[in-house]
Order: structure tokens, then sequence, then C-alpha cells
């Protein structure tokens, strides 16, 4: 399966500043039809994970302009370009270009 | 408005069964494959189960292989797990979710515990 590794932690931001999650695949995530199926998505405490970013840099309908995703192969990278208080919790990077879908361990952001 | 909305979760015993669903609304879900994902407590998340849109084709995690059966109605618009043979290690929040994990459900807690 593809082992998909993120940092737990994410240095505390303040409210307003940038932050940036990374995410690294153990293969590359190129498809054979050429897309790379790399999504993130955002887990507040208590509540279901939701989409923010499919295809490595596509908002999800609703999604905030403030979130990006970049990369390619087997490094990607999710940004909020300016933090506000509901973007704390866990963020998690998924790949489903080979079967199994499988998730990284999710790195958690908290607001300094 | 899409909603998924899952069943309540129980506590049962190792080796019980439980069938999980979940019924899906304002979402042509007919058209569309489905997974079920779990999420340990204070851990990230598994995948654990998918079946396409006809229900013909179904696919399993190693870990619920020969334990748990995906199954859909496409008539009620509503996704099933059947999970046999629990385990303590099948304790989590369970969700379903169209493949594109566009859309999820509000999560289903099973418990497995002697």
């Amino acid at each position: 399966d593809v082992v998909m590794m993120q940092p737990p932690l994410s240095p505390p931001v303040s409210l307003g500043q940038a932050a940036s999650i990374s995410c690294n695949s153990s293969q590359s995530l190129v498809h054979s039809d050429g897309n790379t199926y790399l999504s993130w998505l955002h887990q507040r405490p208590g509540q279901p994970p939701r989409l923010l970013i499919y295809k490595i840099s596509n908002r999800f309908s609703g999604v905030p302009d403030r979130f990006s995703g970049s990369g390619a192969g087997t490094d990607f990278t999710l940004k909020i370009s300016r933090v506000e208080p509901e973007d704390v919790g866990i963020y998690y990077c998924t790949q489903s270009t080979y079967f199994p879908r499988t998730f990284g361990p999710g790195t958690k952001v908290d607001i300094k | 408005d899409v909603q998924l909305v899952q069943s309540r979760g129980g506590l049962v015993q190792p080796g019980m069964s439980l069938r999980l669903s979940c019924e899906v609304s304002g979402f042509t879900f007919n058209d569309y494959s489905f997974n079920w994902l779990r999420q340990a407590p204070g851990r990230g998340l598994e995948w654990v189960s998918a079946i396409g849109p006809k229900g013909d084709r179904t696919y399993y995690a190693d870990s619920v292989k020969g334990r748990f059966t995906i199954s859909r109605d496409n008539s009620k618009a509503t996704l099933y797990l059947q999970m046999n043979n629990l385990r303590v290690d099948d304790t989590a929040l369970y969700y379903c979710t169209p493949m594109a994990l566009d859309y999820w459900g509000q999560g289903t807690q099973v418990i497995v515990s002697a």
C-alpha cells in the first residue's frame, strides 16, 4: 500500500498568519490517466472530516480561497494564507491513485 | 442539500454482528461509488470498503475481508455495512462517503468490548 507521511504537528501560528502543511507519498501519485489523485481533508474536533482540495490544487465547493494546494509526484503542500480561528484541527492528505485509498496520519494545526 | 444520514451504532461483544446503514439524499445515489471509512479513538482515517454504483463490484481492506460485507439498495438510496465476527480492534467511528470524499455522514460509533 502507498504510505502517506505528514508531520504530526504544524508550528503554532497566529491568527492572520500563513500556515503550511506537508505531505509525502512513498511512490509517485501520478495515475496512468495523467491525473494525480491527492486530496486534503480538514477535521475539526468532534466533527466528520470535510474535503478541502482534490487533485492536488482544486478547491472543493465552498472552500475559502485562503486554502491552496500544490505539489507533484510524491511531495505535496497545503497552504493557508491567513489562518482564521475555524482553521484549527487536523489536516489529512489522502491518495486514491492506487488501491486501496490511504491516508496520512494527520497534521494538527493550533493557534498561537 | 446533500445529506448522508447514518444509523446509530452500538456496543457489542466480540464475535457479534452489527449492520450499519447510510441513507443518502440530495444526490444521484445510483451514479456513484461509495466508501466506508473508519476512525479509531484518537487515530487517523482508515479505508474499510467500497462499492460500485450497481453494487456488483465490492472491495475490502485486508483487516475486514471475510467479516464485513458492503451492499447498497439503489431504490432506497441507502448504503449498508454488515459487520460480522466483530473484534475489539474494530472499535471506531464509521463514516460513509462517496468515493471522492466530498460529502460525509455524521459517523456511527461502534464499540466492541467484552
